[in-house]
């Protein structure tokens, strides 16, 4: 399974745009990078994917870089409800498989 | 509600108990997922059914037994478990075959148990 790299944790202020990067330098040409998050005492949720081009929801932006072996998820104004940890997930076509790392936990302040 | 159902929500057991999760979702998924999070550590992926038939085992023990009877419902029958294995059990669906990559799981709450 190809692997992700993500800081364990970060910081950010209420209002402010939050930049949380991932690196997955073995990609491979069929990979989706998905992101999830989890909030305290719940299950994971869905935020965004994509495999090429950049992408926007209502949730968040998905940056990916030209030779995507690095993205960075974009919340454009973090409120204290961001604060969770988000997991950086590689999604092959090959497998059912969908493995989540440490993840980066992100504090947000008032 | 992301249209996954887990019950119940928690549980407590003696080592000699067996009991059994259910996990529900009526959303045409065909993938299904068994997840263990203990705490402070990252989710492990336990099982994974695609169109009812088991994928996936993660090196779980068989104290730890999986049914899938239809793409719709998954238990995860529990017996002789350890207090090693208290944690939060988390199920999981989404979209299987060809489609997978490009498509998002949806996840329950969770069934916290408690091993006594």
């Amino acid at each position: 399974d190809a692997k992700t790299t993500q800081p364990n944790s970060m910081e950010s202020n209420e209002e402010e745009p939050v930049h949380l990067p991932c690196n997955h330098s073995t990609i491979s040409g069929t990979d989706y990078i998905h992101w999830y998050r989890q909030l305290p005492s719940q299950g994971p949720e869905y935020v965004i994917h994509g495999l090429t081009s950049n992408v926007n929801n209502r949730m968040a932006s998905l940056a990916i870089a030209e030779d995507r072996k690095s993205s960075t998820l974009i919340l454009h104004r973090a409120t204290l409800r961001d604060a969770a940890v988000y997991y950086c997930i590689l999604r092959d076509r090959n497998t059912d498989k969908l493995i989540f790392g440490t993840g980066t936990r992100l504090q947000v302040f008032p | 509600e992301t249209g996954v159902t887990q019950t119940p929500r928690h549980l407590v057991m003696g080592m000699t108990n067996k009991k059994s999760l259910k996990c529900e979702q009526h959303l045409g998924h065909n993938a299904m997922y068994w997840y263990k999070q203990s705490a402070k550590k990252p989710l492990e992926l336990m099982f994974v059914y695609n169109f009812k038939e088991q994928t996936e085992n993660n090196s779980v023990p068989s104290r730890f037994s999986p049914e899938c009877p239809n793409s719709s419902h998954l238990f995860l029958h529990l017996h002789t478990l350890q207090p090693e294995d208290s944690a939060l059990y988390l199920c999981a669906s989404s979209q299987g075959g060809r489609v997978r990559m490009n498509t998002e799981a949806f996840f329950g709450q969770g069934t916290r148990l408690t091993v006594v």
